[in-house]
């Protein structure tokens, strides 16, 4: 089956430093990739949609200087997170669609910023 | 965009009874409805999803119904077993089953009592 392979799976930085995540199709082409961020006990909630080689959509409230997507490939999107702060901590994941069973999540990002 | 709602947030069900959880959507021309089962720090995984074109589809334990004049579908759940026990969500793309993003319900913390 389609498979989503995301880095790291945890993550421990410093306040102030970027972090960066992966994600990536290993069978398929994710024509587009969104992200997400889960705070505990919360639902998803849809940061930013990215196509392959264009500018991502960020949603409402969702900083795009601050988390930085780039889908320079089919399979591969990343997620920077930069100038981290305590409250950035989340769990990140993303999900990708282009896969025959529609979309395809990765297995997720603890970040915890200090 | 689409608002998702859904209900219960908890539910306790003994071993062996039924559970059922429902989302209610607003998109009336949304026509694709996952549901997503998500234990503690993992990524979502899809159990069951319908199409518009039907009213009710049925995977063993589990089953999900659809009433689209309504727009509510609903999650069942039979003879639950504790390895059921996870937060569940549901989730609805606004305009049907294409690359469009996903809107998460708030979830389900479903427990199942030995």
């Amino acid at each position: 089956g389609a498979v989503v392979s995301q880095h790291p799976s945890w993550v421990i930085c410093k306040s102030g430093t970027s972090v960066k995540i992966e994600c990536r199709s290993l069978d398929f082409q994710a024509t587009t990739m969104f992200w997400y961020r889960q705070f505990p006990k919360q639902s998803l909630m849809l940061m930013a949609t990215s196509n392959e080689g264009s500018k991502a959509t960020y949603e409402q409230g969702v900083e795009k200087d601050k988390f930085l997507i780039n889908h320079a490939s089919l399979t591969l999107s990343t997620l920077t997170v930069t100038s981290a702060h305590p409250e950035d901590s989340s769990f990140y994941i993303c999900s990708a669609r282009g896969s025959p069973g529609g979309y395809t999540f990765g297995s997720g990002t603890r970040l915890t910023v200090v | 965009g689409e608002n998702v709602e859904q209900h219960p947030s908890t539910l306790s069900v003994q071993e062996g009874d039924s559970a059922v959880i429902k989302c209610t959507y607003s998109d009336s021309a949304s026509n694709y409805f996952p549901w997503y089962k998500q234990e503690l720090g993992k990524r979502p995984q899809l159990i069951i999803d319908i199409r518009s074109n039907v009213g009710e589809k049925k995977d063993q334990r589990i089953a999900v119904t659809l009433n689209k004049t309504a727009k509510h579908f609903s999650l069942h759940i039979t003879e639950t077993q504790p390895e059921d026990s996870a937060v569940y969500f549901c989730a609805v793309p606004p305009r049907g089953f294409g690359n469009e993003k996903l809107t998460f319900g708030t979830g389900t913390r479903l427990t199942i009592i030995p």
